[in-house]
């Protein structure tokens, strides 16, 4: 079964760092992009990151460029998060997502939710 | 960064009724648009990619059109579990972004 499984999130000070994960399974993950999208409560989803199958081009949308940084290890079929400098306004549900045929999302995980609050 | 504009941002249709909900990019991104369904709860999920392609799995009932600026997402009859956020991605370039989403009721 073709599967995207978020960990990490939790209640977190301003400021401060978390890293979050995502596992994947029944797919060749070497092969194909992946992303992190967020969605703060009650709001509409936001593209925050990106990084290609081999880890050669990373992207990060404006508001969380140079906080954020995207990682992954092949080897272990994972994706990273870090995340610093923590504000409120990062207070999300934070989804793992697979980049499919023209890089639309087709796999997505069930989230994993950061709340910034001190 | 490209902007998308979805219209309308709230929908009430009955069941049977066509529906279109439009987005447009502030800049042409050729057909690098896709379009995802959100019920309350969930994770989104992929109706249609390079603008026009069906996902496997989709009903046929979803279509999407356009090219340039300017894409359309239609139903062609509603159902009841077709309630609904329905957003736009464009895949064009970094930053992806999406449309800031419509909602779609069923009368």
């Amino acid at each position: 079964e073709v599967q995207l499984v978020e960990s990490g999130g939790g209640l977190v000070q301003p400021g401060r760092s978390l890293r979050l994960s995502c596992a994947a399974s029944g797919f060749m993950f070497h092969d194909y992009a992946m992303h992190w999208v967020r969605q703060a409560p009650g709001k509409g989803l936001e593209w925050v990151s990106g990084i290609t199958w081999k880890s050669g081009i990373t992207g990060y949308a404006d508001s969380v460029k140079g906080r954020f940084t995207i990682s992954r290890d092949n080897a272990k079929n994972s994706l990273y998060l870090q995340m610093t400098s923590l504000r409120a306004e990062d207070t999300a549900l934070y989804y793992c997502a697979k980049g499919g045929l023209a890089d639309a999302f087709d796999i997505w995980g069930l989230g994993t939710m950061v709340t910034v609050s001190s | 960064d490209i902007q998308l504009t979805q219209s309308p941002s709230f929908l009430s249709a009955s069941v049977g009724d066509r529906v279109t909900i439009t987005c447009r990019a502030s800049q042409g991104i050729s057909s690098y648009l896709a379009w995802y369904q959100q019920k309350p709860g969930k994770a989104p999920k992929l109706l249609i990619y390079a603008a026009s392609t069906l996902q496997s799995g989709v009903p046929s009932r979803f279509s999407g059109s356009g090219s340039g600026t300017e894409f359309t997402l239609t139903i062609s009859s509603l159902q009841p579990e077709d309630s609904a956020t329905f957003y736009c991605q464009q895949l064009n370039s970094y930053p992806y972004t999406f449309g800031q989403g419509t909602k779609l009721e069923i009368k």
